[in-house]
């Protein structure tokens, strides 16, 4: 599986947009690139995914880099709520469910 | 839509003991998929069960293994425990072949002493 980078941890204000980065320069043609966050004690929860194009949806946007080595998550305004373990995964298209998860970044926002 | 639902929420178990632990999928999903989730290895995947049948398998030993029954709910058991199994255990639920999304339970966090 094609690894990916994320920084350890971010720090946010409430009420102000965060960029996540991720940096997947091995992905292959076939990647998708999709997030999953952690909130404590939870399991994890999908966020977004995307192949080339951007990607918006009701919790986030994903913005992909044209070569498709790095993307960024962006919470377009964060809350305390979205105070979690977020992760970067690729996945092979196809029917392989395999989520190979790396350590994330561990975003703290502040009231 | 029931989201994915895991039994027990919490287990005890001492060494040498084996467990057996159940996840009930979204309704509809045939793909149940486990993971094991410790401090040290982070999230890391055990097997990925299809309509009763494994298809994909993580880097675990023998101890840890699957079953998924008709009404694709699913068990995992690990026998003879050590105390490195103390973990959360995850478990995911997709629907049909294309789909792309994994949607996971609460977990069952296993203690063993």
């Amino acid at each position: 599986d094609a690894k990916t980078t994320q920084p350890n941890s971010m720090e946010s204000n409430e009420e102000e947009p965060v960029h996540l980065p991720c940096n997947h320069s091995t992905i292959s043609g076939t990647d998708y690139i999709h997030w999953y966050r952690q909130l404590p004690s939870q399991g994890p929860e999908y966020v977004i995914h995307g192949l080339t194009s951007n990607v918006n949806n009701r919790m986030a946007s994903l913005a992909i880099a044209e070569d498709r080595k790095s993307s960024t998550l962006i919470l377009h305004r964060a809350t305390l709520r979205d105070a979690a373990v977020y992760y970067c995964i690729l996945r092979r298209g196809g029917s392989n469910y395999k989520l190979t998860f790396g350590k994330g970044t561990l975003l703290t926002v502040n009231p | 839509k029931a989201g994915v639902t895991q039994t027990p929420r919490y287990l005890i178990k001492t060494r040498g003991q084996q467990v057996t632990l159940s996840c009930s999928p979204i309704s509809g999903h045939r793909s149940v998929s486990w993971y094991q989730q410790t401090p040290g290895q982070g999230l890391q995947f055990l097997f990925e069960y299809f309509s009763e049948t494994q298809r994909n398998k993580g880097n675990f030993p023998g101890r840890f293994s699957g079953r998924q029954f008709s009404n694709s709910r699913s068990e995992m058991n690990v026998s003879t425990l050590e105390l490195g199994d103390s973990a959360l255990y995850l478990c995911a639920s997709s629907g049909g072949h294309l789909g792309e999304t994994q949607y996971f339970g609460p977990g069952t966090r296993l203690l063993v002493l």
